[in-house]
């Protein structure tokens, strides 16, 4: 079965802090997203990326950057945490032209910055 | 820029109705379109996705139409059961320049009554 796994269901991190979310797939997809969900606002592209090394901004980048080293792996980095980035993490990943699969999804992180 | 609406927000049903959840969007030239379900607290789960050269795509009680020509797709769920009870997004993709992304909208909230 395909997947995308996240490492952390649940993550409370300290104001000022640096926080690492992790992302890994395994259908070889060249695309990888990152998104933030909060109520009333849905899905906010963060980042993404559609190849090794490649990174592009999505509509809400401050705050944020990016790591994508190898092809499986993208990583969100919150360089110094503030309570406005409390919300849920989502990842995605895709083929190129997206395929017959689309976009599929990690089980999300839930994080609060205290 | 793409916009994907569903409408209503929220909808309450009695188990065993068929319903219908609407999806619209405003850019024509869409690639395709992919149908989400997402429980509380949980990442989402693709359901459906539909080719732009498809009219159609039906998965057990499911079923998802496209009309590129109106800008609208419904998810129709046949015999509803409380195990439906989630928020169902939409999602309207492109694909170009060496990238494929998707832009959601906000999702209905689906609650089921036993």
């Amino acid at each position: 079965d395909v997947k995308v796994t996240q490492s952390s269901r649940y993550l409370v991190k300290r104001t000022g802090e640096k926080v690492f979310l992790e992302c890994v797939q395994d259908m070889d997809h060249e695309n990888m997203f990152w998104y933030r969900q909060d109520p009333g606002l849905g899905l906010r592209l963060i980042y993404f990326s559609y190849d090794v090394k490649m990174k592009e901004k999505g509509d809400i980048p401050e705050g944020y950057s990016v790591s994508r080293e190898k092809k499986e792996r993208f990583s969100l980095i919150l360089e110094s945490a503030s309570t406005n980035q409390t919300s849920m993490y989502l990842c995605a990943s895709s083929f190129t032209t997206g395929g017959g699969l689309g976009y599929t999804f990690g089980s999300g992180t839930r994080l609060t910055v205290v | 820029k793409q916009e994907v609406t569903q409408i209503p927000a929220a909808l309450s049903v009695p188990e065993g109705e068929n319903l219908v959840l609407n999806c619209s969007f405003t850019d024509s030239a869409i690639y395709n379109l992919q149908w989400f379900r997402q429980d509380p607290g949980k990442g989402l789960t693709s359901l459906l996705l539909i080719q732009s050269s498809q009219r159609e795509q039906t998965s057990g009680r499911l079923n998802a139409s496209l009309d590129k020509s109106s800008g609208r797709s419904t998810l129709y769920i046949a015999a509803s059961q409380p195990g439906d009870s989630a928020t169902y997004l939409c999602a309207q993709g492109q694909s170009g320049a060496g990238s494929y992304q998707l832009t959601f909208g906000k999702g209905t909230k689906l609650s089921v009554i036993p």
